[in-house]
């Protein structure tokens, strides 16, 4: 079974600050990996994928496979950042379930 | 609005009560996801539909049941509720099912079961 494991529920850092939010993952084959983000009364929203190895607003994700994690990293974080990010796990292969972590709320201390 | 559309925005009812949630997805998107997003739980995905037909199922509860009608609504309808039930429910839409690049979600509509 497909496990996604966000260890932190909160996490706070001051302004300017980098940010790691850690998400590791249990699955057996070559999974596909997101960052969602939910800010204040918004809907959630898709942030990046590991596919397009982009960078959003900022922020990175590395898939590594050997350590089975996908953490999402800015250099130096704004208050803007504030919100609630979701990993998430797609197994592909015909499968069209997500599989969300718990979330971890960041908070950008002025 | 173009956007993912939920009915109603706030559902307070009783503990062993039927309701029905209503969402409209995006023009032109065809596929409908339903999750569940609780303090214990988590965000989690319990079921979704493409074009009418039922394409994968999660962590859905036998008292939970969804459908999705020819105009592409889907409703999800919570029966026996239980305190548990309590939480926000998202609906999310996309053109074709696992395209999440372009999966857009609704605002939610919040259950409160007393």
């Amino acid at each position: 079974a497909q496990r996604v494991t966000q260890p932190e529920k909160l996490l706070s850092v001051f302004k300017g600050a980098p940010v790691e939010l850690k998400c590791n993952y249990s699955y057996s084959g070559s999974p596909e990996l997101f960052w969602y983000v939910q800010y204040s009364r918004q809907r959630l929203q898709l942030l990046l994928r590991h596919i397009s190895r982009e960078s959003i607003k900022g922020f990175t994700a590395d898939l590594n496979k050997g350590e089975t994690s996908f953490h999402l990293k800015k250099p130096f974080a704004q208050e803007e950042d504030s919100a609630m990010y979701y990993c998430a796990l797609h197994s592909g292969a015909g499968s069209y379930q997500l599989t969300f972590g718990k979330g971890t709320k960041l908070s950008v201390i002025p | 609005d173009s956007g993912v559309t939920q009915t109603p925005k706030h559902l307070i009812t009783a503990t062993g009560q039927r309701v029905t949630l209503r969402c409209s997805p995006r023009s032109g998107d065809l596929s409908v996801y339903w999750y569940q997003q609780s303090l214990d739980q988590g965000l989690q995905f319990l079921i979704q539909y493409y074009n009418g037909e039922e394409r994968a199922k999660g962590n859905i509860l036998e008292r939970f049941s969804a459908q999705q009608f020819p105009d592409l609504h889907s409703e999800l309808n919570l029966s026996s509720l239980e305190l548990g039930d309590s939480a926000l429910y998202f609906c999310a839409s996309s053109v074709v099912p696992g395209n999440y690049n372009e999966q857009f979600f609704g605002p939610g509509t919040r259950l409160t079961v007393l």
